[in-house]
């Protein structure tokens, strides 16, 4: 399976401890993004890489929250200090720049206690 | 700040009929896409829109792009249950992407 790839796929945590999520997007793909949706809402988006460079930031992006992509290849997403808030859906999504389609993982389901 | 508006947010139809949900958004943008979402599964490429007057079909939808009313239509024609879904339009700024809050497709047998 060549898709794009989440892990892990649900996570259930306490609050107040640190989350990490991996994409692994499709091999080729030089951009990758990461959304947040939460049930009945459209993905939210968080945050944009090309290759390893992060070149957009949402807003909606607190100190909490942080992103990488070392080397350009996988991604990882980092909540620390997490809030009953935080839960939500949380998808990768990777793309060949010239071409446009994103192609979505199938995401990581977050439940803060 | 762009807002992107989907018209209707629920829609409830026969099989047999057609019909169009509509995207609008607030700021220049020449980049749309549509996206399909089954319950409890991620999100689904269906269409990219890359310039005004963008035309695209497959299967039973079709996608279309006026850049200067700022307006996407996705045309659903003689619709099947199978086509039940929620369906997103997304407009991307820059690389920065934003959704609507998605139509929500259910088609009566």
């Amino acid at each position: 399976d060549t898709g794009v790839s989440q892990n892990p796929r649900h996570k259930i945590t306490k609050r107040g401890q640190n989350v990490t999520f991996r994409c692994d997007p499709i091999s080729e793909h030089n951009r990758l993004y990461w959304y947040r949706q939460t049930l009945g809402q459209g993905p939210e988006f968080l945050t944009y890489f090309q290759n390893e460079a992060q070149l957009e930031k949402s807003r909606l992006l607190s100190d909490r929250f942080s992103a990488e992509r070392p080397k350009g290849s996988f991604s990882t997403l980092e909540i620390q200090r997490t809030e009953q808030g935080d839960s939500a859906m949380y998808l990768c999504a990777s793309s060949l720049a010239g071409v446009e389609t994103q192609y979505f993982g199938p995401g990581t389901r977050l439940l803060v206690l | 700040e762009l807002k992107v508006e989907q018209n209707p947010l629920f829609l409830s139809m026969q099989e047999g009929k057609n019909y169009t949900i509509y995207c609008n958004y607030s700021t220049t943008s020449d980049r749309l896409y549509w996206y399909r979402q089954d319950p409890g599964k991620s999100l689904e490429s269906l269409f990219v829109l890359l310039s005004n007057g963008a035309v695209k079909q497959e299967g039973r939808l079709m996608a279309s792009l006026d850049t200067k009313a700022r307006l996407s239509t996705l045309h659903i024609t003689a619709a099947v249950h199978d086509l039940s879904a929620t369906y997103f339009c997304a407009v991307d700024i820059v690389r920065k992407i934003i959704f609507g809050k998605g139509t929500r497709l259910h088609i009566l047998p």
